[in-house]
Order: structure tokens, then C-alpha cells, then sequence
């Protein structure tokens, strides 16, 4: 079966670190992978895709992903966490096959502290 | 633009009882998109429309579930004789017809809460 993982339920870092919230699929073929955050009551904002060509993207907020295809993993980067960052975290997978329903990790928490 | 809109944004009600969310996508967006999402669970896909048409069903819409497009605008989701089961965040997502920038993204409402007693 088709399927996303995020490995981790939170993850916890410090105002100025950098931070990573991996992503690891389980998809066939080229698939089309995404980032969304959601705020407290509140629906998913779009971040940043992979499509095709370079494997490292550039999103909103200064975030970033790595496409790693050997890995099957995509894993959302910043070089230097806000407070403001403070949010859920899902990462998604589109399958490109007859269907065109996005397909969803469980979420990963970021906390980032001051 | 305003974005994708929905209306209820929360929504409570009792087992048994009958339920409509409505959804506006934004403009031009031609495809359409219902996903339900449980406490500490991604959002599942529930059912998607192109223009007028639903050319997709997830099996998690049961035949308590109808979903409808009429126009190729706005979207309705109404869930028949409610279940405690069905409490979730219902949300719709829209994106633009193929060939147009952004195509292959999805752009979320704010989504429904529902909570059935």
C-alpha cells in the first residue's frame, strides 16, 4: 500500500538552530511531493513542492526540502528557526495515477523555543 | 483573491442528525477537493470533482456521504443520520485547471469543524 511516514511525532529546537522534520514515502513511479503547515484551527498552507530537477527546493518562510529519490525521503529544512515556526507539520505525496488525491503523513509538532 | 472559503467553520449537532458544509474554491479553480482529518491523523481523501463532474470516491464515503458540484463553482458535503464517528475537520482544497502554473497544487480552506454529541 501507498504511504507517507514522518517518523517523528515532535520535534524540538531552539530560536536560531536549524531545523529538520523528515518525510519518507512509500510511492511508485515519480511521484509529486509537497509540504503543508497548519496552524491552530486552521487549515493547510501550502510550503513548497518537488516536481522534477534539482533535488533541493525553496519555499515560503525561508524553509526548504531535500528530494532524495535512492532514500525515498524529502525532508523539510530551515537554516535558522523562528519562534513563529511553532506549528504542525504534514508532509504529502501525489501518486500521478488516475486518481489525484494527495496522500498524508500522520504530522510532525515543531516546537521552537525562545 | 480571497482563497479557498468554507462555511460552517465549526459545526455542532446531535447523532442522527443531517449535515451540509459548503465550500467556494478559488476562483477559476476548475478541480475540487473533500479530505477529513482526525485528531493526530493527516487528512484522507474523500471525494474530487472537475468542473461538474465527481470523478473520484474514496470508500471512506460511505452512502451516508453525497457530495455535489452543481454549477462547477461552489462544492456541498452532507453527511446523512451523523455519527459520533463522523466528528473530524472536514476540509476542501481547490486547484487550478491543467496547463495553468500551479496545476499540480492543491490550496486548502480553512476547513469545518464538526463535533456530533
Amino acid at each position: 500500500a501507498q504511504s507517507v511516514a514522518q517518523p517523528e511525532d515532535q520535534v524540538n529546537v531552539a530560536e536560531g538552530n536549524p531545523l529538520t522534520v523528515k518525510c519518507t514515502y512509500s510511492v511508485s513511479g515519480n511521484p509529486y511531493l509537497f509540504w503543508y503547515v497548519q496552524y491552530p484551527n486552521r487549515g493547510l498552507q501550502f510550503l513548497l513542492k518537488y516536481i522534477t530537477g534539482d533535488n533541493l527546493v525553496k519555499g515560503s518562510y525561508g524553509f526548504e526540502a531535500e528530494f532524495n529519490k535512492s532514500q525515498t525521503s524529502f525532508h523539510l529544512k530551515k537554516p535558522s528557526a523562528l519562534v513563529s515556526d511553532s506549528a504542525l507539520y504534514f508532509c504529502a505525496v501525489d501518486p500521478r495515477e488516475a486518481g489525484t488525491a494527495l496522500i498524508f503523513g500522520k504530522g510532525t509538532t515543531l516546537s521552537v523555543s525562545s | 483573491d480571497t482563497g479557498v472559503s468554507q462555511d460552517p467553520r465549526h459545526k455542532i449537532t446531535k447523532r442522527g442528525q443531517n449535515v451540509t458544509f459548503r465550500c467556494d474554491p478559488i476562483s477559476e479553480h476548475n478541480r475540487l477537493y473533500w479530505y477529513r482529518q482526525t485528531l493526530g491523523q493527516g487528512p484522507e481523501f474523500l471525494t474530487y470533482f472537475q468542473n461538474e463532474a465527481q470523478l473520484e470516491k474514496s470508500r471512506l464515503l460511505s452512502d451516508r456521504f453525497s457530495a455535489e458540484r452543481p454549477k462547477g463553482s461552489f462544492s456541498t458535503l452532507e453527511i446523512q443520520r451523523t455519527e459520533q464517528g463522523d466528528s473530524a475537520m472536514y476540509l476542501c482544497a481547490s486547484s487550478p485547471p491543467q496547463g495553468i502554473e500551479d496545476t499540480d497544487t492543491q490550496y486548502f480552506g480553512p476547513g469545518t469543524r464538526l463535533t456530533v454529541l
